[in-house]
């Protein structure tokens, strides 16, 4: 079955601290990764993909992910993390062939001072 | 428009009430979709319009959930009789035609009272 699991519900992470959020995925297909972030109140903001090639790829907000096939995971880092990194991130998995993405439960960051 | 944009913002209804959310897609975004995300909840999909193509509504979850897509453009999501377990955030999103990549709306708050 096709499924993304993000393990975090909630992570905590002090201001200026390193941040990695998990992403595993079951997928059939070629994957294609994205990571999605929601502030609250809001909807939600693409920050980074992963279609093909390099497989560390780079987004906005100074984010990145490394996507592993070996194990089939797709994990968001920040070297550094901000206070308005405080939101929810989403893993999802996808095809070209398949509009309809996968979507992970999500991981709420929580940055403390 | 730059981005999608979805009215209302927010949305109280009584019991009962049928209720109308708007999306007006990004301009030259073939592809929308529909998704429900329930508090504490990942993203739910709903309904996927794509070109003049027929949709999939495969993910409404009952007969009172109907979509439409007018001039390839803007779609209106209609729940009639709502239901206190209708209470959402309905997101919208758009994407061009043989992209995966989704960009969302700031969704729309329907509150059932």
């Amino acid at each position: 079955a096709q499924s993304v699991t993000q393990p975090d519900i909630h992570i905590t992470v002090s201001e200026g601290a390193s941040l990695e959020l998990r992403c595993n995925y079951s997928y059939g297909a070629t994957p294609y990764l994205f990571w999605y972030v929601q502030s609250p109140g809001q909807g939600l903001q693409l920050l980074l993909k992963y279609f093909s090639g390099d497989t560390l790829v780079q987004g906005i907000k100074g984010f990145e992910a490394e996507f592993k096939r070996s194990q089939s995971s797709f994990n968001l880092r920040k070297p550094s993390v901000h206070w308005s990194d405080a939101a929810e991130y989403f893993c999802a998995v996808g095809a070209q062939s398949n509009y309809q993405l996968i979507w992970g439960a999500g991981t709420k960051l929580i940055i403390k001072p | 428009g730059a981005g999608v944009s979805q009215s209302p913002s927010n949305k109280v209804t009584e019991k009962g009430k049928d209720v109308e959310l708007r999306c007006d897609p990004i301009s030259g975004h073939t592809a929308l979709y529909w998704y429900r995300q329930s508090l504490g909840q990942g993203l739910e999909f709903l309904i996927y319009f794509q070109g003049n193509s027929a949709p999939d509504k495969s993910g409404l979850p009952s007969d009172r959930f109907s979509a439409e897509r007018t001039g390839g453009s803007v779609s209106t999501l209609t729940i009639q009789r709502t239901q206190q377990e209708d209470s959402a955030v309905y997101l919208c999103a758009s994407s061009l035609t043989g992209r995966p990549e989704a960009f969302f709306g700031q969704g729309t708050r329907l509150t059932v009272v």
